[in-house]
């Protein structure tokens, strides 16, 4: 099946600054990726996504690229900002294959947290 | 407002006492999933239902049980529950069986198995 590694497992960074966050994934017939944002106390929300006929996607201050050919994808935020200090989630799924469901496998996470 | 609800938030209990976590959705998806999140290993999939009576396995399936007798509805059964389902547990609902839509999720249930 199919394996999503993330790293780093924690990301301390100044406000003002750039964030990056990493996934691998094992599965080539995978081609979606969203990227989820948990904050404290709540369940995961999805901030942005990209799928395998792309290779980058922004919106605003985040933007997340794909190399499929390297199987990994990436999760950057610009300008940071001390609302943007939570616990990061990747993803990855086979998409649109009926079959499959919507089977989502997630990353490990990454703990963001925005010094002010 | 369009939301998943799960209940209760919190929950602590003994070994062996069966316990059910109710989640509803009301935004008519056909796909809910439920998901148990650890420290370090992500979120992993429990059981998922495509349709009202229709349920299968995830990644992590022993030591529950789900139904889907309605399609609002999507409770997680655990009948001789163990420590090491002490866990966070999350119930979600897409718009689609296909995937490459978003999933919504509830807000947790935390669960404590002494």
């Amino acid at each position: 099946g199919e394996n999503v590694e993330q790293h780093p497992s924690t990301l301390s960074v100044q406000e003002g600054d750039s964030a990056v966050i990493k996934c691998t994934y094992s599965d080539s017939a995978s081609n979606y990726f969203p990227w989820y944002k948990q904050e404290l106390g709540k369940g995961p929300q999805l901030i942005i996504d990209i799928r395998s006929n792309v290779g980058e996607k922004k919106d605003q201050r985040i933007a997340v690229t794909l190399n499929k050919t390297a199987k990994h994808f990436s999760l950057h935020i610009t300008e940071t900002q001390p609302e943007d200090s939570a616990v990061y989630f990747c993803a990855a799924s086979r998409g649109v294959i009926k079959a499959a469901g919507n089977k989502l496998t997630f990353g490990g996470g990454t703990r963001v947290l925005v010094k002010p | 407002e369009a939301q998943v609800t799960q209940n209760p938030r919190y929950l602590i209990t003994v070994t062996g006492k069966k316990l059910t976590v109710t989640c509803s959705q009301n935004m008519n998806h056909e796909y809910m999933s439920w998901y148990r999140q650890d420290p370090g290993l992500g979120l992993r999939q429990i059981y998922y239902s495509m349709n009202v009576e229709v349920t299968d396995k995830g990644d992590v399936p022993e030591g529950y049980k789900v139904s889907r007798k309605e399609k609002r509805n999507f409770p997680l059964i655990l009948e001789s529950p163990s420590p090491n389902q002490t866990s966070l547990y999350f119930c979600a609902s897409s718009p689609s069986l296909a995937g490459g839509y978003e999933q919504y999720f509830g807000p947790g249930t935390r669960l404590t198995v002494t």
